[in-house]
């Protein structure tokens, strides 16, 4: 089993819907939190950081966390076309930046207009 | 501000031929990271900088691969000699070391043949 556990899609919705995005993970020591977004042949751009269990919202997206599940979330409200990337959950053991993130393997969404 | 710069975005090499790639972080980023993205997947560490020490190299492939950061700003990744497994994307990434937050080159995309 892979420490961290992403469906990789692909995933197409209508423009306008909500899209619910997911990763589990196994070791209970992860304690930060991240969604990359990752356009095609471009690098992945950071998104949402979280630290504690719980919500946290920024425009459309809503970053979700439950540790005692070992389950994270990325809500996108509205979906536009411009959404259409790959997401990648990242996480890691501390926030000293000396821990490198582990990545899911990302999920594949597509906007249709 | 500038971002994380990477050289050259794409390179095709015959097997066995050596390849390089370079990366300029952004400015007062003390850590440095080198990824390996397969096609389908998330990014994997090679290799990670805390300026110009190696902290973490437990992933590269020291029998091709190697790794150097003079003067702890940029970073070269070498490879000699090139398998065609080695065929993938290559994304340097820095970070300001107190804190998890990894900011992505556009990456390199190397094609061996």
């Amino acid at each position: 089993q892979k420490e961290v556990e992403q469906d990789p899609g692909p995933l197409s919705v209508p423009e306008g819907a909500i899209v619910s995005l997911n990763c589990t993970y196994s070791n209970s020591a992860f304690q930060y939190f991240m969604w990359y977004r990752q356009y095609s042949r471009k690098g992945p751009e950071l998104l949402m950081y979280t630290y504690s269990s719980g919500n946290k919202e920024d425009g459309r997206f809503t970053a979700q966390v439950d540790k005692s599940s070992k389950y994270i979330s990325l809500f996108i409200r509205d979906s536009q076309p411009s959404d259409s990337a790959t997401y990648l959950c990242a996480m890691s053991f501390t926030n000293s930046g000396n821990t490198p993130l582990v990545f899911g393997k990302g999920t594949r969404l597509s906007v249709i207009a | 501000e500038a971002g994380v710069v990477q050289s050259p975005r794409y390179k095709i090499i015959e097997k066995k031929q050596p390849v390089a790639f370079w990366c300029n972080p952004i400015s007062g980023h003390n850590t440095l990271y080198w990824y390996l993205q397969n096609l389908g997947q998330g990014p994997e560490l090679l290799i990670r900088y805390e300026n110009e020490e190696a902290v973490d190299d437990s992933q590269l492939p020291k029998d091709r691969f190697s790794a150097e950061r003079l003067k702890g700003v940029d970073s070269t990744l070498k490879i000699q000699p090139a398998e065609l497994g080695d065929s993938a994307v290559y994304l340097c990434a820095s970070s300001p070391g107190v804190n998890t937050e990894a900011f992505f080159g556009q990456g390199t995309r190397l094609t061996v043949v």
